[in-house]
């Protein structure tokens, strides 16, 4: 078993769809949890990051983390084309100077 | 505020050939990570430099080594390259002690 499991998709939806993006750890040691995003061709983006559980908003993102089930989500309101972009998920154990876990990424098409 | 700067952008290179890939971090940061990206899956850790000295490594082997600069710019050179380190190499930077990794863009390393 992998340490992150992230669902490859593609997944895709409409414009203007609420969109639920996944994570499952095995690893009870994570403790920070991050989600990027990667257009074609690019390094990944840090969009959201999150410390142990709970929520965090940022304008039409946010991000979910229970670590009693070693689940994470993001969910994006309001999808609009320009998030296509592959979403992945990253994890560590300590802030700053550790090194991060990623998923395979989720593809994301949002379509006009 | 510059951010994390690669190069080249592309490379290809024969089997059993030596690779050099460079890195400029973003300005202020003191951490540098590689990271391996192969195609359809995340990002995975090669090591990390912190003043100069390799602060933890992943699962690859020895023929995968670094350097860090004075200036915190950073190489990561591949001996005896197999064509299964065909791969998209990231460079991280960051401030130790501190989440938020600043990706390059990338060099998409070719091996045939």
């Amino acid at each position: 078993q992998k340490e992150v499991e992230q669902d490859p998709g593609p997944l895709s939806v409409p414009e203007g769809a609420i969109v639920s993006l996944n994570c499952t750890y095995s690893n009870s040691a994570f403790q920070y949890f991050m989600w990027y995003r990667q257009y074609s061709r690019k390094g990944p983006e840090l969009l959201m990051y999150t410390y142990s559980s709970g929520n965090k908003e940022d304008g039409r993102f946010t991000a979910q983390v229970d670590k009693s089930s070693k689940y994470i989500s993001l969910f994006i309101r309001d999808s609009q084309p320009s998030d296509s972009a592959t979403y992945l998920c990253a994890m560590s154990a300590v802030s700053g100077y550790s090194t991060l876990t990623f998923g395979k990424g989720t593809m994301l098409l949002v379509s006009p | 505020e510059t951010g994390v700067t690669q190069s080249p952008t592309h490379l290809i290179k024969t089997r059993g050939q030596q690779v050099t890939l460079r890195c400029s971090s973003q300005s202020g940061h003191n951490t540098v990570s590689w990271y391996q990206q192969a195609l359809g899956q995340g990002p995975q850790f090669i090591f990390q430099y912190y003043r100069e000295e390799e602060n933890g490594r992943g699962n690859f082997p020895p023929r995968f080594s670094g350097l860090q600069f004075p200036n915190y710019s950073s190489e990561l050179n591949v001996n005896a390259l197999e064509l299964d380190d065909s791969a998209l190499y990231l460079c991280a930077s960051s401030l130790k002690g501190y989440y938020g990794y600043t990706f390059g863009s990338g060099t998409r390393l070719t091996v045939v």
